[in-house]
């Protein structure tokens, strides 16, 4: 078990579809991330979310909507999105943002828009 | 502008001879630097550590050496195994940014 849970796996939208995407971590952490990999490209971190307030939106279009209710879980809200988003979606939590503490990550779920 | 940067997208190794992948970055201010291995359809799972008071750390297999002045570091796999065939990723934090900076990763392939 990697102590991060990411549901769905995979997931097929069409650009006017909504979805969203889960996150749970059972280890405890404070902060939670979203990285968006796309093929070739360094992991870009979307959101941070530290002690459930949000520390860090890196640009990300309004289409991509985070929402974390307590510590243990975080969310990716999904809205008209576009071809250049299929990706694959990791969620990574930490004890806490800005210790030099390594990140655990989930298995990602791989998001696909038609 | 990357600035955590993997230069070799693959590397192909036999088994039992030593892997060497590199990551270079230009930040003169990154002081702690993490190394990250990755299995299709996982998540990366964390590998081995190094902070710039160090030159070298070493977990079993596995070492990591810390060339300030070049800005430099690599991760040197010996013996190499097929198991150790995985997308590896550096990443790097200063002091005082709240994130690490991930390089495009380095594919290894060992061959039996």
């Amino acid at each position: 078990e990697t102590g991060v849970t990411q549901t769905p796996r995979h997931l097929v939208m069409g650009m006017t579809n909504k979805k969203s995407l889960k996150c749970e971590q059972h280890l405890g952490h404070n902060a939670m991330y979203w990285y968006k990999q796309s093929a070739k490209k360094p992991l870009e971190l979307m959101f941070v979310y530290n002690f459930k307030e949000q520390t860090e939106n890196n640009s990300v279009p309004s289409r991509f909507s985070p929402e974390c209710p307590n510590s243990s879980h975080l969310f990716l809200h999904l809205h008209t999105l576009q071809p250049e988003d299929s990706a694959l979606y990791l969620c990574a939590s930490s004890q806490e943002q800005g210790t030099n503490q390594p990140q655990h990550f989930g298995d990602g779920t791989r998001l696909s828009i038609l | 502008d990357q600035q955590v940067k993997q230069n070799s997208p693959s590397l192909s190794v036999q088994e039992g001879r030593i892997s060497i992948l590199n990551c270079d970055y230009t930040n003169s201010m990154f002081d702690y630097f993490l190394w990250y291995k990755k299995y299709p359809a996982e998540g990366p799972t964390f590998l081995i550590s190094i902070s710039s008071i160090k030159d070298k750390n070493e977990d079993g297999r596995f070492t990591v050496f810390l060339n300030k002045s070049a800005k430099h570091l690599s991760l040197h796999i010996v013996p190499s195994q097929p198991g150790d065939s995985a997308v590896y990723f550096c990443a790097a934090k200063d002091n005082y940014g709240q994130n690490f900076v991930f390089g495009p990763g380095t594919r290894l392939s060992v061959l039996p």
